[in-house]
């Protein structure tokens, strides 16, 4: 089956900087790609998504790129807030298979 | 309102008892899933189900059981817990499997001791 990887278990930034979440996955058939937010002591939720037929999609402060020839994506959190701090959990399926999470990086920003 | 629900919200049982976790959604979403969550192990899939009477195991089945019944409720059903099932269970719901955004509940803290 899939697998997910998260690079970084942990990321530290200052406010106001960029932070970047880096995952890569082994299926070259997956087409889907979401990202989830956990704060602490919360569930999960749903931040953003993007499909192999885009490399690129962007909402607010939130960036996704997927680069499928490295089997890569990636999220961007730009001019990072507080509240930004969470652990976020990067996913990839096929488009009619079940979902596969990593195991989530834990973004700290710092004021 | 789209909502998942989860109940109860902590649970403290003994090792052997048995436990039941109920899970509730209001989106009429043909899929559901079981996960739990343990410390540096993100989410682990238990159960997927299609729909009433049509559940699939996941990635760590063992211990545990399933039952939906009704589009809207899944249940979770650990016959004579264990200490290593002390986890955070989540519970979730989508429009349908695959690539579809999955809504979770808030969770079961189980403490098995």
């Amino acid at each position: 089956g899939e697998k997910v990887e998260q690079h970084e278990s942990t990321l530290s930034v200052r406010e106001g900087d960029s932070a970047v979440i880096n995952c890569t996955y082994t299926d070259t058939a997956s087409s889907y790609f979401p990202w989830y937010k956990q704060e602490a002591g919360k569930s999960l939720h749903f931040v953003i998504d993007i499909r192999s037929n885009v490399d690129r999609k962007q909402s607010q402060r939130l960036i996704v790129l997927l680069d499928k020839k490295a089997k890569r994506f990636s999220l961007h959190i730009t001019a990072t807030q507080p509240e930004d701090s969470a652990i976020y959990f990067c996913a990839a399926s096929r488009s009619n298979n079940r979902i596969f999470f990593g195991d989530g990086t834990q973004l700290v920003v710092k004021p | 309102d789209m909502k998942v629900t989860q109940m109860p919200r902590y649970l403290i049982k003994r090792m052997g008892e048995n436990v039941l976790l109920e899970c509730g959604q209001d989106m009429s979403h043909e899929t559901m899933y079981w996960y739990r969550q343990d410390p540096g192990l993100g989410l682990q899939l238990i159960y997927i189900s299609y729909d009433v009477d049509s559940n699939s195991e996941g990635d760590i089945p063992k211990g545990y059981r399933v039952s939906r019944k009704k589009r809207e409720h899944f249940s979770l059903i650990l016959d004579s817990a264990k200490t290593n099932q002390t986890s955070v269970y989540f519970c979730a719901s989508s429009k349908d499997w695959g690539a579809y955004e999955q809504y979770f509940g808030p969770g079961t803290r189980l403490t098995v001791l």
